[in-house]
C-alpha cells in the first residue's frame, strides 16, 4: 500500500525567504507521480506542482519547485521568496500506477506554513 | 475553462437524517470524478470515484453512497447520518492529465 509521510506539522518562514516542506513516500510501484497541493483557510485544494517518477528533471512552477530524490523516496516542496499569501496548509500526495482506471491519490497529513513579516 | 461547483457550502444536520451533496463540473466532458472527506486537521481520504455515468467505485466501507446520474454530476448521499460523518467534503475532477482539480467543498456538521 502506498503511504505519504509529512513529518512537519507546522513551519514558520519570514517573508522573502525560501522554505522547504518535507515529504517522504513509500510505494512498490515503478511508475507513480507526486503532487503538492495548497489549502488556504477557505478550504479549497489548489494544485501546485507535479513530478512523475520517470521525469529526469525536478519539476518547477514559478516560485515552487519539487526536490525529487528517488533513491531516498522524498519529494520536498521548495517555495522561494515566500509571500504572506503563502500561509496555508500544504499537502503532499501520490498517485498509484496508472492502470487505465481512475488515478487515485493518497494524501499526507499536511504541513501548516505560516509566513511572517 | 473548467469550473467545479459544490453545494451546499455548509450544512448542519441531526444524527439519523438523510444527506445529499452535489457536485457539478463545467467546461469538460467525460471527466473522472472523486469524493474526498477531510476530518478536522487531517489529510484527505478518498471515498468514491467514478470514471463514467453510473460507474461508482467505493474506497471506504461506510454508510455513504455516491451516484453519477449525468456525465458532469456527482452526488454523495446517506440515508442516516452518523456523528462520525462530520467533516469537510471535497469533490474533484480529472480529465487527461494526472492532477485533480477540487471544488470549494461542503462543511458538514452532524449534531
Amino acid at each position: 500500500a502506498q503511504k505519504i509521510t509529512q513529518t512537519q506539522p507546522g513551519m514558520f518562514v519570514q517573508e522573502k525567504e525560501a522554505v522547504t516542506l518535507d515529504c517522504t513516500y513509500d510505494t512498490s510501484d515503478q511508475s507513480y507521480g507526486l503532487f503538492w497541493y495548497k489549502q488556504p483557510s477557505s478550504g479549497e485544494m489548489i494544485f501546485l506542482i507535479y513530478q512523475g517518477s520517470y521525469d529526469e528533471q525536478n519539476a518547477t512552477e514559478g516560485r515552487y519547485s519539487l526536490n525529487f530524490q528517488k533513491a531516498r523516496k522524498s519529494a520536498n516542496l521548495v517555495i522561494s521568496a515566500s509571500q504572506l499569501g503563502d500561509s496555508a496548509m500544504y499537502f503532499c500526495a501520490m498517485r498509484e500506477a496508472y492502470t487505465g482506471t481512475a488515478s487515485k491519490l493518497t494524501f499526507g497529513t499536511g504541513t501548516r506554513l505560516q509566513v511572517t513579516l | 475553462s473548467q469550473t467545479i461547483h459544490q453545494w451546499p457550502a455548509t450544512l448542519v444536520q441531526p444524527v439519523g437524517s438523510p444527506l445529499s451533496l452535489e457536485c457539478t463540473v463545467e467546461g469538460t466532458s467525460n471527466p473522472n470524478l472523486y469524493w474526498y472527506r477531510q476530518a478536522a486537521g487531517r489529510g484527505l481520504q478518498l471515498l468514491f470515484y467514478s470514471v463514467g455515468i453510473g460507474q461508482i467505485s467505493s474506497e471506504v466501507p461506510q454508510n455513504l453512497s455516491a451516484s453519477r446520474p449525468q456525465d458532469r454530476q456527482f452526488i454523495l448521499s446517506s440515508k442516516k447520518l452518523l456523528l462520525s460523518d462530520s467533516g469537510f467534503y471535497l469533490c474533484a475532477w480529472r480529465r487527461q492529465t494526472y492532477e485533480q482539480y477540487f471544488g470549494p467543498g461542503t462543511r458538514l456538521t452532524v449534531t
